[in-house]
């Protein structure tokens, strides 16, 4: 039973670029959340998806947009990159408010 | 603003002995309290959750909820140098979805 799995694992963009980050939930979980967590930092929350919609917003700018599809999968986009927006990104899948499993991650690095 | 407190630490506990982990939370509204340890360069992992005051039990693991005092702990019994990690405590209301996260107690175990 594979669980929740994210790709790319480490990725390196420039600022201005654009970038999509992938997240396959653990079988059976219909909800995915999205989380930036920045060195020797928790996780903040940027949003989570459920039913394909946009459930909750965390406090992150318009840059960073979302979706989900029919398969649950979802996918992280983020525009206009900063310097600051290096960190390590989580998709954590659950089935509805069940706690979180959470994926490996994607190291994002911005030059 | 809602937040998540917990000592930074690094908590040295020697091989075997009782480790202590404390969070505590400001918005009494919260209902749910998870447990996670994230090791370096990985991702969180789930411990424990819990949701009544008390105690609960896993293995080695107890997580222990008073939620007059606005406080949650984790008791890592016979500790092992394998349990050396960050411990990040998540706290959410069920009014809400998203997860509000501490920054971590990092605990060393010293064979």
């Amino acid at each position: 039973d594979a669980g929740v799995t994210q790709s790319p694992t480490h990725l390196i963009k420039t600022r201005g670029q654009q970038v999509t980050l992938r997240c396959s939930p653990k079988s059976g979980h219909d909800t995915v959340s999205w989380y930036q967590q920045a060195l020797g930092q928790g996780p903040q929350f940027i949003f989570q998806y459920y039913e394909e919609e946009e459930r909750q917003r965390g406090n992150f700018p318009d840059r960073f947009s979302g979706h989900q599809f029919p398969n649950y999968s979802s996918e992280l986009n983020v525009n206009a990159l900063l310097l600051g927006d290096s960190a390590l990104y989580l998709c954590a899948s659950s089935f509805s408010n069940q706690p979180q499993h959470f994926g490996d991650g994607t190291r994002l690095s911005i030059l | 603003q809602k937040e998540v407190e917990q000592n930074s630490g690094p908590l040295s506990v020697p091989e075997g002995a009782i480790a202590s982990l404390n969070c505590t939370y400001s918005d009494r509204v919260s209902q749910s309290f998870f447990w996670y340890r994230q090791y370096s360069g990985k991702s969180p992992e789930l411990i424990m959750s819990i949701y009544s005051n008390g105690d609960k039990e896993d293995g080695r693991f107890t997580a222990q909820l008073n939620k007059a005092s606005q406080y949650v702990s984790l008791l890592i019994r016979d500790s092992q140098p394998s349990d050396s990690a960050t411990y990040l405590c998540a706290v959410r209301m069920d009014s809400n979805y998203q997860l509000i996260w501490g920054a971590g107690t990092k605990l060393i175990i010293k064979p």
